[in-house]
């Protein structure tokens, strides 16, 4: 089945700067990629997805690019915000897969300091 | 956009007791939903697989006899916790799919479950 890795598990960064977080897939079938952001206490919210037949995706702050080839996607999140604090999973999906879930990556704690 | 309405929010219960958690699709019909677990600070995990109006699929280690679901209709799933124990406390999340296997997956707001 599909392994998804994410790194780093926790990232601080200044108000303003930029944030990437990076995931890695096993499964060279997968050809779906959602991030989610969590806030505590509350389910994820999907933020911005990527299919394979593309290589990058942006929508305002936030973007998503992908390498087929090397199997990993990351997410950039630029001017970062103090609301933009919270857990961020990576997911990856075979489409066509029948009715399977998304594999999860671990998470990663993303801290905005102020 | 779509949403997904989960319920109750929080709820606590006495050991051996069962719980009933409600997942709702509210704007979209969801041939599909799925049912999460997450032990805090880690990542989501996988239960089983609901798809409407046929039996659940559950993840190797998951007990069906324990997580009882059921779909009954396409915008409705329940997860029923039978004989609740200390172990089961955990935040449990369902998500919901449309019909296209391509659809984004778009999760409720989670139950936390304690059991006392």
């Amino acid at each position: 089945g599909e392994n998804v890795e994410q790194h780093p598990s926790t990232l601080s960064v200044q108000e303003g700067d930029s944030a990437v977080i990076k995931c890695t897939y096993s499964d060279s079938a997968s050809n779906y990629f959602p991030w989610y952001k969590q806030e505590l206490g509350k389910g994820p919210q999907l933020i911005i997805d990527i299919r394979s037949n593309v290589g990058e995706k942006k929508d305002q702050r936030i973007a998503v690019t992908l390498n087929k080839t090397a199997k990993h996607f990351s997410l950039h999140i630029t001017e970062t915000q103090p609301e933009d604090s919270a857990v961020y999973f990576c997911a990856a999906r075979e489409s066509g897969g029948g009715a399977d879930g998304l594999t999860f990556g671990k998470g990663t704690h993303l801290i905005i300091q102020p | 956009g779509a949403v997904v309405s989960q319920h109750p929010s929080w709820v606590i219960c006495k050991s051996g007791t069962s719980v009933k958690i409600e997942c709702r699709s509210l704007d979209f019909q969801a041939t599909t939903m799925f049912w999460y677990r997450q032990f805090p600070k880690q990542s989501l995990m996988l239960m089983a697989t609901s798809n409407e109006g046929s039996k659940a699929t559950y993840e190797q280690g998951v007990e069906k006899d324990k997580f009882l679901i059921n779909h009954a209709s396409l915008t409705l799933s329940t997860l029923t916790v039978t004989s609740a124990h200390p172990e089961d406390s955990s935040f449990y999340i369902c998500s919901a799919r449309g019909s296209s296997l391509n659809s984004p997956l778009h999760f409720g707001n989670g139950t936390r479950l304690t059991v006392t």
